[in-house]
């Protein structure tokens, strides 16, 4: 069965920080793109980074220079480094991937991982 | 960036109305195109990919259509189980990625 798992999730000071992992399973992890999402109560979807096979990532303004993915392909993990964090960081954190090679939309999610800012 | 906008924001129908929403992009992305299904406290879940193509197990009285920078979600008769909020998702500069702000369907 194809699977994500998030985990690392949880309550933090701002300005501190954390680290998100996802364990993937069921399918060849390392011949995929992966992605981090995430939405904060009541709120969209926000694409969060991403990092390509050859270990190529991406991120957008609002959280480049402070957050950093990363992948451990003989682990089938992925990795989201939270620095800097602020109270608009909080939101559930999910990590995601198109199983596909027709298109990139994401067709495979993980249940999330809770992450608050507060002090 | 290419920013997508969603509208309208929430739209309330009856059972067996059809239902269209609207996702603009504001520059042209061809086709690439995908449309989510969020229940409330669920995963979002892939309902079309490509503008228009359907993914495997979505009932067909979804449809999507459009290309370049008008794009639609149409639920030809809009059932209880379809209450959720509903996201478009560019991904023609992927990995860079960017979702539109929802519109939340609820039934009159």
């Amino acid at each position: 069965e194809v699977q994500l798992v998030e985990s690392g999730g949880g309550l933090v000071q701002p300005g501190g920080s954390l680290r998100l992992s996802c364990a993937a399973s069921g399918f060849t992890f390392s011949s995929y793109d992966m992605h981090w999402v995430r939405q904060a109560t009541g709120k969209g979807l926000e694409w969060v980074s991403a990092i390509g096979t050859a270990g190529d990532t991406y991120y957008p303004g609002s959280v480049k220079g402070r957050f950093t993915i990363s992948r451990e392909n003989a682990k089938n993990s992925l990795y989201l480094q939270m620095n800097s964090l602020r109270a608009g960081d909080t939101a559930v954190y999910y990590c995601a991937t198109s199983s596909s090679w027709e298109h990139d939309a994401f067709d495979i999610w993980g249940q999330g991982t809770m992450v608050t800012v507060s002090s | 960036d290419i920013q997508m906008t969603q509208s309208p924001s929430s739209l309330s129908a009856s059972v067996g109305d059809r239902v269209t929403i609207t996702c603009r992009a504001s520059q042209g992305i061809s086709n690439y195109l995908a449309w989510y299904q969020q229940k409330p406290g669920k995963v979002p879940k892939l309902l079309i990919y490509a503008a228009s193509t359907l993914q495997s197990g979505v009932p067909s009285r979804f449809s999507g259509s459009g290309s370049g920078t008008d794009f639609t979600l149409t639920i030809s008769s809009l059932q209880p189980e379809d209450v959720a909020t509903y996201y478009c998702q560019k991904y023609n500069s992927a990995p860079q990625l960017t979702f539109g702000g929802g519109t939340k369907v609820e039934i009159k």
